[in-house]
């Protein structure tokens, strides 16, 4: 069945570093979300990619979706405290776009 | 707006107990879903509902049944709970079509613990 992958799990940053991570799926997807969870929180979508290539923008966040739409990535400039979480890609079922496929998530720890 | 609420936050069940999640949404939206999650394994789809009056099985839908009571709620069972069911579950709600862009609104979360 289709697959999003997230790898790895968990990444730890001193504040201020750059952080980059990557979600690949198995299938070409027709868009991808992005969502944020915060310690003890629920899922909040960030984001949609829907074009070969497409470059998002908010703030220090950088979203790109790969030219063969089987990627995207996710870059933050200087990384805050404010951005620990939990960061989950997400992409629509085959043939049946209200469900989605969630990566297992990155979790994103940043030291003071 | 209150969004998309979940009832009960804490849960603590015995083996073999029944309970029902209660989820709402106020957005008039058509899909709802119920996932849950657990340590390093992401949102598992447990059961969802494209509209009112239809539900389909998700990834992981053994041990649970879902009501789709009316556009605004779907409920949750847990029959008869085992440890395994022991996790944080999350409804969430989408508007279907492509100017919604399908974008999933969660609850809060119920923290259920079996033991």
């Amino acid at each position: 069945g289709q697959q999003v992958m997230q790898i790895p799990q968990y990444q730890h940053v001193q504040e201020g570093e750059d952080f980059t991570t990557y979600c690949n799926s198995s299938t070409t997807l027709s868009n991808i979300q992005w969502y944020k969870q915060r310690p003890g929180g629920h899922p909040v979508f960030l984001i949609q990619l829907v074009k070969s290539g497409e470059v998002k923008k908010q703030k220090r966040l950088t979203f790109q979706f790969g030219e063969a739409k089987k990627n995207s990535s996710l870059h933050i400039t200087a990384t805050q405290t404010t951005d620990v979480g939990t960061y989950f890609c997400a992409g629509p079922y085959t043939g049946a776009n209200s469900k989605l496929t969630f990566g297992k998530g990155i979790t994103l720890s940043v030291r003071p | 707006n209150a969004g998309v609420t979940q009832t009960p936050k804490f849960q603590v069940l015995k083996t073999g107990q029944s309970m029902t999640l209660q989820c709402a949404q106020d957005m008039n939206h058509n899909s709802m879903y119920w996932y849950r999650q657990d340590p390093g394994m992401g949102l598992r789809l447990i059961y969802y509902s494209a509209s009112e009056g239809t539900t389909d099985k998700g990834e992981v839908p053994n041990g649970y049944n879902v009501s789709r009571l009316n556009k605004r709620e779907f409920s949750l069972r847990l029959e008869s709970a085992a440890p395994s069911q022991t996790s944080v579950y999350f409804c969430a709600s989408t508007l279907k079509g492509r100017e919604a862009k399908n974008i999933q609104y969660f609850g809060a979360g119920t923290r259920l613990s079996v033991l």
